[in-house]
Protein backbone atom coordinates (compact mmCIF):
# COMPACT_ATOMS: atom_id res chain seq x y z
CA UNK A 1 0.00 0.00 0.00
CA UNK A 2 1.57 3.05 -1.32
CA UNK A 3 1.48 6.61 0.99
CA UNK A 4 0.67 10.17 -0.77
CA UNK A 5 3.34 11.49 -2.80
CA UNK A 6 3.89 15.07 -3.50
CA UNK A 7 6.25 17.00 -6.25
CA UNK A 8 7.92 18.69 -6.51
CA UNK A 9 9.88 18.57 -3.17
CA UNK A 10 10.96 22.38 -3.19
CA UNK A 11 10.22 24.87 -5.44
CA UNK A 12 11.28 28.38 -5.72
CA UNK A 13 9.19 30.89 -8.00
CA UNK A 14 9.07 34.65 -8.68
CA UNK A 15 6.29 36.89 -7.60
CA UNK A 16 3.63 37.01 -9.92
CA UNK A 17 4.46 33.69 -11.86
CA UNK A 18 2.07 30.44 -11.48
CA UNK A 19 2.81 27.38 -9.89
CA UNK A 20 1.48 23.49 -10.27
CA UNK A 21 1.45 21.26 -7.22
CA UNK A 22 0.78 17.18 -7.43
CA UNK A 23 -0.35 14.83 -5.19
CA UNK A 24 -1.04 10.89 -5.78
CA UNK A 25 -3.07 9.90 -3.49
CA UNK A 26 -3.17 6.73 -1.44
CA UNK A 27 -4.22 3.38 -2.92
CA UNK A 28 -7.69 3.36 -2.12
CA UNK A 29 -8.41 6.38 -1.28
CA UNK A 30 -10.91 8.61 -3.53
CA UNK A 31 -10.93 11.89 -1.50
CA UNK A 32 -8.14 14.56 -1.66
CA UNK A 33 -7.66 17.72 0.67
CA UNK A 34 -4.37 20.83 0.09
CA UNK A 35 -3.15 22.43 3.25
CA UNK A 36 -1.15 25.25 3.83
CA UNK A 37 1.31 25.20 6.11
CA UNK A 38 3.32 28.90 7.10
CA UNK A 39 6.12 28.78 9.16
CA UNK A 40 5.56 28.16 12.75
CA UNK A 41 1.91 27.58 12.08
CA UNK A 42 -0.78 25.08 11.62
CA UNK A 43 -2.02 23.50 8.11
CA UNK A 44 -4.80 26.02 6.73
CA UNK A 45 -7.47 23.91 5.15
CA UNK A 46 -7.23 25.05 1.16
CA UNK A 47 -10.05 23.01 -0.66
CA UNK A 48 -10.86 19.53 -0.83
CA UNK A 49 -11.68 17.04 -3.91
CA UNK A 50 -13.96 14.35 -3.83
CA UNK A 51 -15.34 12.65 -7.42
CA UNK A 52 -13.17 15.00 -8.83
CA UNK A 53 -15.25 18.25 -7.85
CA UNK A 54 -14.62 20.84 -5.24
CA UNK A 55 -16.44 19.70 -1.82
CA UNK A 56 -15.32 22.42 0.32
CA UNK A 57 -13.16 25.60 0.68
CA UNK A 58 -11.34 27.41 2.82
CA UNK A 59 -10.92 30.84 3.23
CA UNK A 60 -8.30 30.94 0.20
CA UNK A 61 -8.56 33.67 -2.43
CA UNK A 62 -10.26 32.29 -6.48
CA UNK A 63 -6.56 32.05 -7.59
CA UNK A 64 -5.92 29.00 -5.65
CA UNK A 65 -7.28 25.86 -7.58
CA UNK A 66 -7.43 22.69 -7.97
CA UNK A 67 -8.29 19.79 -10.00
CA UNK A 68 -8.49 15.86 -9.32
CA UNK A 69 -8.06 12.98 -11.97
CA UNK A 70 -9.88 9.91 -12.47
CA UNK A 71 -7.28 7.72 -10.76
CA UNK A 72 -7.72 10.36 -7.63
CA UNK A 73 -4.72 12.29 -8.11
CA UNK A 74 -4.87 15.86 -7.87
CA UNK A 75 -3.44 19.06 -8.33
CA UNK A 76 -3.14 22.32 -6.59
CA UNK A 77 -2.51 25.97 -8.48
CA UNK A 78 -1.92 29.11 -7.71
CA UNK A 79 -1.82 32.14 -10.17
CA UNK A 80 -0.40 35.56 -9.30
CA UNK A 81 1.90 34.31 -6.59
CA UNK A 82 2.62 36.60 -3.62
CA UNK A 83 5.00 36.70 -1.18
CA UNK A 84 2.85 35.11 1.17
CA UNK A 85 2.54 32.60 -0.71
CA UNK A 86 5.52 30.88 0.54
CA UNK A 87 4.58 27.90 2.46
CA UNK A 88 4.71 24.26 3.00
CA UNK A 89 1.68 22.62 1.09
CA UNK A 90 0.31 19.23 2.75
CA UNK A 91 -1.51 17.13 0.74
CA UNK A 92 -3.99 14.49 2.50
CA UNK A 93 -5.82 11.76 1.02
CA UNK A 94 -8.57 9.73 2.68
CA UNK A 95 -11.72 7.32 1.99
CA UNK A 96 -15.21 8.93 1.87
CA UNK A 97 -17.53 7.39 4.28
CA UNK A 98 -15.40 5.31 6.50
CA UNK A 99 -14.68 8.33 9.10
CA UNK A 100 -10.75 7.10 9.10
CA UNK A 101 -8.19 9.78 9.21
CA UNK A 102 -6.32 11.43 6.70
CA UNK A 103 -3.26 10.56 5.16
CA UNK A 104 -0.41 13.23 4.62
CA UNK A 105 2.08 13.84 2.19
CA UNK A 106 5.34 15.14 3.25
CA UNK A 107 4.38 18.29 0.99
CA UNK A 108 5.95 20.82 -1.41
CA UNK A 109 7.80 23.85 -0.02
CA UNK A 110 7.24 27.02 -2.09
CA UNK A 111 9.36 29.71 -1.46
CA UNK A 112 8.39 32.78 -3.62
CA UNK A 113 10.77 35.80 -4.09
CA UNK B 1 -16.65 28.08 13.64
CA UNK B 2 -14.84 25.48 14.77
CA UNK B 3 -11.52 26.64 16.64
CA UNK B 4 -8.55 24.60 18.32
CA UNK B 5 -5.96 26.09 21.12
CA UNK B 6 -2.80 24.32 21.76
CA UNK B 7 -1.46 26.89 24.67
CA UNK B 8 2.01 25.27 24.80
CA UNK B 9 3.87 26.54 22.03
CA UNK B 10 7.45 24.80 23.04
CA UNK B 11 7.88 22.36 25.85
CA UNK B 12 11.51 21.07 26.58
CA UNK B 13 11.82 18.13 28.91
CA UNK B 14 14.56 15.65 30.06
CA UNK B 15 14.51 12.00 28.40
CA UNK B 16 12.69 9.49 30.81
CA UNK B 17 10.11 12.77 31.75
CA UNK B 18 6.44 12.66 31.26
CA UNK B 19 5.06 15.58 29.05
CA UNK B 20 1.53 16.22 28.48
CA UNK B 21 0.65 18.18 25.37
CA UNK B 22 -3.08 20.30 26.12
CA UNK B 23 -5.98 21.03 23.31
CA UNK B 24 -8.76 22.77 23.89
CA UNK B 25 -11.11 22.86 21.01
CA UNK B 26 -14.81 24.51 19.69
CA UNK B 27 -17.53 23.36 18.10
CA UNK B 28 -21.00 23.89 17.62
CA UNK B 29 -21.45 20.44 16.16
CA UNK B 30 -22.52 17.12 17.64
CA UNK B 31 -20.93 14.96 15.20
CA UNK B 32 -17.03 15.22 15.24
CA UNK B 33 -13.41 14.11 15.51
CA UNK B 34 -10.63 15.29 16.83
CA UNK B 35 -6.95 14.15 16.29
CA UNK B 36 -3.19 14.29 16.96
CA UNK B 37 -0.73 14.16 14.94
CA UNK B 38 3.39 14.25 14.46
CA UNK B 39 5.16 16.40 12.40
CA UNK B 40 9.21 16.06 12.54
CA UNK B 41 11.44 18.33 10.83
CA UNK B 42 10.70 16.23 7.65
CA UNK B 43 7.29 18.00 6.92
CA UNK B 44 5.31 14.88 7.07
CA UNK B 45 1.90 14.54 9.31
CA UNK B 46 2.01 11.43 11.09
CA UNK B 47 -1.29 10.31 12.23
CA UNK B 48 -1.45 9.07 15.83
CA UNK B 49 -4.90 9.09 17.23
CA UNK B 50 -8.69 10.03 16.24
CA UNK B 51 -11.30 9.87 18.40
CA UNK B 52 -15.16 10.90 18.02
CA UNK B 53 -17.33 12.46 19.69
CA UNK B 54 -19.27 9.81 21.05
CA UNK B 55 -16.50 8.00 22.73
CA UNK B 56 -15.12 9.63 25.81
CA UNK B 57 -13.10 6.86 26.66
CA UNK B 58 -9.44 7.61 26.91
CA UNK B 59 -6.84 5.49 25.44
CA UNK B 60 -3.44 4.61 26.09
CA UNK B 61 -1.32 2.89 23.05
CA UNK B 62 2.29 2.27 24.24
CA UNK B 63 3.74 5.16 25.70
CA UNK B 64 1.56 7.61 24.48
CA UNK B 65 -2.20 7.97 26.06
CA UNK B 66 -4.91 10.59 25.45
CA UNK B 67 -7.61 12.24 27.70
CA UNK B 68 -10.91 13.52 26.40
CA UNK B 69 -12.99 15.23 28.37
CA UNK B 70 -16.22 16.96 26.22
CA UNK B 71 -17.23 19.29 29.44
CA UNK B 72 -14.17 21.10 29.28
CA UNK B 73 -13.86 20.64 25.20
CA UNK B 74 -10.41 19.33 25.81
CA UNK B 75 -8.51 16.69 24.47
CA UNK B 76 -4.88 16.25 26.18
CA UNK B 77 -1.94 13.60 25.05
CA UNK B 78 0.72 12.64 27.97
CA UNK B 79 4.00 10.64 26.70
CA UNK B 80 4.89 8.63 29.44
CA UNK B 81 9.13 8.02 29.54
CA UNK B 82 10.12 10.75 26.61
CA UNK B 83 12.14 9.69 24.36
CA UNK B 84 14.48 12.02 22.32
CA UNK B 85 12.75 10.44 19.47
CA UNK B 86 9.74 11.98 20.20
CA UNK B 87 10.86 15.77 19.69
CA UNK B 88 8.65 17.00 16.67
CA UNK B 89 5.92 19.73 16.92
CA UNK B 90 2.42 18.05 17.56
CA UNK B 91 -0.64 19.31 16.22
CA UNK B 92 -4.21 18.78 17.90
CA UNK B 93 -7.32 18.87 15.23
CA UNK B 94 -10.46 18.61 14.90
CA UNK B 95 -12.93 17.56 12.20
CA UNK B 96 -16.22 17.88 11.28
CA UNK B 97 -18.25 14.96 9.86
CA UNK B 98 -19.86 15.73 6.60
CA UNK B 99 -22.73 13.65 5.57
CA UNK B 100 -23.26 15.58 2.16
CA UNK B 101 -21.16 12.50 0.75
CA UNK B 102 -17.52 13.53 1.02
CA UNK B 103 -15.00 12.44 3.18
CA UNK B 104 -14.25 14.27 6.81
CA UNK B 105 -14.95 17.65 5.78
CA UNK B 106 -11.85 19.48 6.86
CA UNK B 107 -9.29 19.54 9.77
CA UNK B 108 -9.06 23.06 11.79
CA UNK B 109 -5.63 22.63 13.41
CA UNK B 110 -4.28 24.02 16.67
CA UNK B 111 -0.88 26.40 16.22
CA UNK B 112 0.77 23.28 17.52
CA UNK B 113 3.49 22.33 20.18
CA UNK B 114 7.01 22.15 19.35
CA UNK B 115 8.15 19.59 22.08
CA UNK B 116 12.12 18.98 22.73
CA UNK B 117 13.11 16.02 24.66
CA UNK B 118 16.83 16.30 25.55
CA UNK B 119 19.06 13.84 26.78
Amino acid sequence: ETGVTQSPTHLIKTRGQQVTLRCSSQSGHNTVSWYQQALGQGPQFIFQYYREEENGRGNFPPRFSGLQFPNYSSELNVNALELDDSALYLCASSLTGTGHGYTFGSGTRLTVV
Amino acid sequence: AQKVTQAQTEISVVEKEDVTLDCVYETRDTTYYLFWYKQPPSGELVFLIRRNSFDEQNEISGRYSWNFQKSTSSFNFTITASQVVDSAVYFCALSELNNSGGSNYKLTFGKGTLLTVNP
